[in-house]
């Protein structure tokens, strides 16, 4: 299977900063990742597909980078909202693994 | 609006077959533009993409869990069901119905449903 890494697994961040969260793929993928936001207790919401198509509705202080192993989200302004836990997501092929998730809290 | 709904029982005995059915309302799974699957959450884990199934297509399926798990569909209900089958407390998780724009790329989801495996 082709492994996802997130770092950093966590962050402390404060409202107004530009946050970085970067996924890295065990082997090329193209441009075939996606990144979710999970909130305690909450379903996953699609962010980015396709490493930098924002999902509509989706503010545009996301936005996403990469291609073939290395990838990129940012989140620009960060607001009381935004803080959660963010998976990529590898869509090359099967099984479409999951990164073990950064969880942005308020420092 | 899409709505999807999970239900089954939330405990299940070890050695015992988890059963699941999604519930939708507000589009047609046999639409053909979709794919509708499951994915699990372990208790503080992250995700895994189950499997789904698309249209009157053959599922697709995590090959590790290839062999316990089955999902299909029921156009004129309009739903579609997981069935695990073997369980141990490894198969302990919020399990999530899921409608897919790609085979891996889950862009609606339902609440999710814990199912916990224990006698």
């Amino acid at each position: 299977d082709i492994q996802m890494t997130q770092s950093p697994s966590s962050l402390s961040a404060s409202v107004g900063d530009n946050v970085t969260v970067t996924c890295r793929a065990s082997q090329s993928i193209s441009r075939s990742l996606n990144w979710y936001q999970q909130k305690l207790g909450k379903a996953p919401k699609l962010l980015i597909y396709a490493a930098s198509s924002l999902q509509s509705d989706v503010p545009s202080r996301f936005s996403g980078s990469g291609s073939g192993t290395d990838f990129t989200l940012i989140i620009s302004s960060l607001q009381p909202e935004d803080f959660a836990t963010y998976y990529c997501q590898q869509s090359w092929k099967t099984p479409g693994t999951f990164g073990q998730g950064t969880k942005v809290d308020i420092k | 609006q899409l709505q999807l709904r999970e239900s089954g029982p939330g405990l299940v005995k070890p050695s015992e077959t988890l059963s699941l059915t999604c519930i939708v309302s507000g589009d047609s799974i046999v639409s053909g533009i979709y794919y509708w699957g499951w994915i699990r959450q372990p208790p503080e884990k992250g995700l895994e993409w189950i499997g789904n199934v698309y249209s009157s297509g053959s599922p697709y399926y995590n090959p590790s869990l290839k062999g316990r798990v089955t999902i299909s569909a029921d156009m004129s209900k309009n739903q579609f069901s997981l069935r695990l089958s073997s369980v141990t407390a490894a198969d302990t998780a919020v399990y999530y119905c899921a409608r897919q724009i790609t085979k891996w790329t889950t862009d609606f989801w339902g609440p999710g449903t814990l199912v916990t495996v224990s006698s």
